[in-house]
C-alpha cells in the first residue's frame, strides 16, 4: 500500500525559502513508471500543480512558479523534495506530495499524500 | 497556459437524484481530463481519466464524458459520501486545474 507523507516547517517567513519533504513508502521512487509531484491548494481555494520530478531528476515545473521552485530526489532515503523561494502570504497553502503515472509529460495525479498546511507570515 | 472553467459553481441535489457537473477547456485538450473528488479535511481522490475511465475502485455511478473543450461528469444517483467538491483537471498540456464545483445536499 502506497504511502505519501509530506514533512517541513508548518510556518515560513516572508521572503523565506519554503522546505518540504515527501516520504514514500511502500513503493520505490526508483519506479521507470512513475512521476513524483507537488500540488498546492490554498485554504478555501482550489489546485494548483506546482511541478514533477522523474527518479532520474528530470524536472517539470509550473511556469508561472518557475524560477522559485527546485524539486530535487533522494533515491537512496525513497523521498523528494519542494524548496519554493522568496515566498509571500500568497504561498500559504497546503501542499500535498503525490505520484503521477509516467508518460511524456506529468499528468493526472493518481495518488496523493495528506497534505500539510505551510502558512506563511512573520 | 490551459484555463480549465466548471459549471455551476455549487449543486443543491437530493440524495437518490443524479448531478452532471460540467468543465470547459480555454482550447482543445483532447481526452486528456481527468476528475477528482475532494472532501474536507481529505486530500483529492481520482475518480475519472482519459475523460471517461473510472479509476480503480470507482463506483459505476460514477461517469465521465466528452472531448476537446467539453466535458461532463454525472452521478447517477448521489448517495450521502457523494457530497463534496470536484474538480476537473487537463493534463493535455502542463497540468491545471477547475475552479471546483461543490455538490450539497438539497
Amino acid at each position: 500500500q502506497l504511502q505519501l507523507q509530506e514533512s517541513g516547517p508548518g510556518l515560513v517567513k516572508p521572503s523565506e525559502t519554503l522546505s518540504l519533504t515527501c516520504t514514500v513508502s511502500g513503493g520505490s521512487i526508483s519506479s521507470s513508471s512513475y512521476y513524483w509531484g507537488w500540488i498546492r491548494q490554498p485554504p478555501g481555494k482550489g489546485l494548483e500543480w506546482i511541478g514533477s520530478i522523474y527518479y532520474s531528476g528530470r524536472t517539470y515545473n509550473n511556469p508561472s512558479l518557475k524560477s522559485r521552485v527546485t524539486i530535487s530526489v533522494d533515491t537512496s532515503k525513497n523521498q523528494f523534495s519542494l524548496k519554493l523561494s522568496s515566498v509571500t502570504a500568497a504561498d500559504t497553502a497546503v501542499y500535498y506530495c503525490a505520484r503521477q503515472p509516467y508518460g511524456d509529460r506529468p499528468t493526472l495525479i493518481a495518488d496523493w499524500g495528506q497534505g500539510t498546511l505551510v502558512t506563511v507570515s512573520s | 497556459e490551459i484555463v480549465m472553467t466548471q459549471s455551476p459553481a455549487t449543486l443543491s441535489v437530493s440524495p437518490g437524484e443524479r448531478a452532471t457537473l460540467s468543465c470547459r477547456a480555454s482550447q482543445s485538450v483532447s481526452s486528456n481530463l481527468a476528475w477528482y473528488q475532494q472532501k474536507p479535511g481529505q486530500a483529492p481522490r481520482l475518480l475519472i481519466y482519459g475523460a471517461s475511465t473510472r479509476a480503480t475502485g470507482i463506483p459505476a455511478r460514477f461517469s465521465g464524458s466528452g472531448s476537446g473543450t467539453e466535458f461532463t461528469l454525472t452521478i447517477s444517483s448521489l448517495q450521502s459520501e457523494d457530497f463534496a467538491v470536484y474538480y476537473c483537471q487537463q493534463y493535455n498540456n502542463w497540468p491545471t486545474f477547475g475552479p471546483g464545483t461543490k455538490v450539497h445536499i438539497k
